[in-house]
């Protein structure tokens, strides 16, 4: 059973359109992240929340919203999406580190990969 | 600010061959490091990772990483390669403080012939 799970798998959209990809989890983890992967550039970070109050902007945030529902869910909204939005999308949680710290390993959903024409 | 680099994107072993994998980085202050897998259709797993102590790292299905402070290297080695070790594996590393900016490799995806 996956722990944190993403809907849709995939989806295929229009330029213009607005579009939701989600995220739950059952970790229990407070950390939640949304990354891209695009082939040959690795992983890059869109948004990142610490809790369900708390929404920081990552590398790649412009074009992205994100919304924290509750502890478990945390959702990324393509407002008007483009073709170059074209990706893999991946959620992932972490916890708290010990004593604050921030080395612990972040854990994956499967990815939405999303095709904007 | 850290940066990682995967020398090659691709790699090709026989099966039973070493796994060499090589992950160089660039940070400031002590790194955390990271090695994860990603296997067709799916998202990133943890294969190991350091953060302090011991040097030479063990991780899940016979991997292992050596943290190279003079050499800013983390390579990942496995002594023979599976056939089920074909997959996509990115280095990663992460600092204190940096509110868990992980900053990734490029990925370098592992061929094994059989």
């Amino acid at each position: 059973d996956a722990d944190v799970t993403q809907t849709p798998r995939n989806r295929i959209t229009k330029t213009g359109k607005r579009i939701m990809l989600e995220c739950s989890q059952t970790k229990g983890h407070d950390r939640m992240y949304w990354y891209r992967q695009d082939p040959g550039l690795g992983l890059q970070l869109i948004y990142y929340s610490f809790d369900v109050k708390d929404i920081n902007k990552g590398e790649i945030s412009d074009g992205y919203s994100v919304s924290r529902q509750a502890q478990a869910k945390f959702s990324l909204s393509l407002e008007s999406a483009i073709p170059n939005q074209t990706a893999l999308y991946f959620c992932a949680t972490s916890e708290e580190g010990l004593q604050g710290t921030y080395n612990s390993p972040l854990h994956f959903g499967n990815g939405t990969r999303l095709t904007v024409t | 600010a850290q940066s990682v680099t995967q020398l090659g994107s691709h790699v090709s072993v026989s099966e039973g061959a070493l796994v060499l994998l090589r992950c160089n980085y660039s940070s400031s202050v002590p790194p955390y490091l990271f090695w994860y897998v990603q296997y067709p259709n799916q998202g990133l797993q943890l294969l190991l990772k350091y953060t302090t102590g011991a040097t030479l790292v063990k991780g899940i299905n016979g991997f292992e990483a050596e943290f190279k402070k003079s050499e800013t290297s983390f390579h990942l080695t496995k002594p023979s390669a599976h056939m089920s070790d074909a997959a996509e594996y990115f280095c990663a590393v992460t600092v204190e403080k940096s509110y868990q900016k992980v900053t990734f490799g490029t990925g370098t995806k592992l061929q094994v012939i059989p």
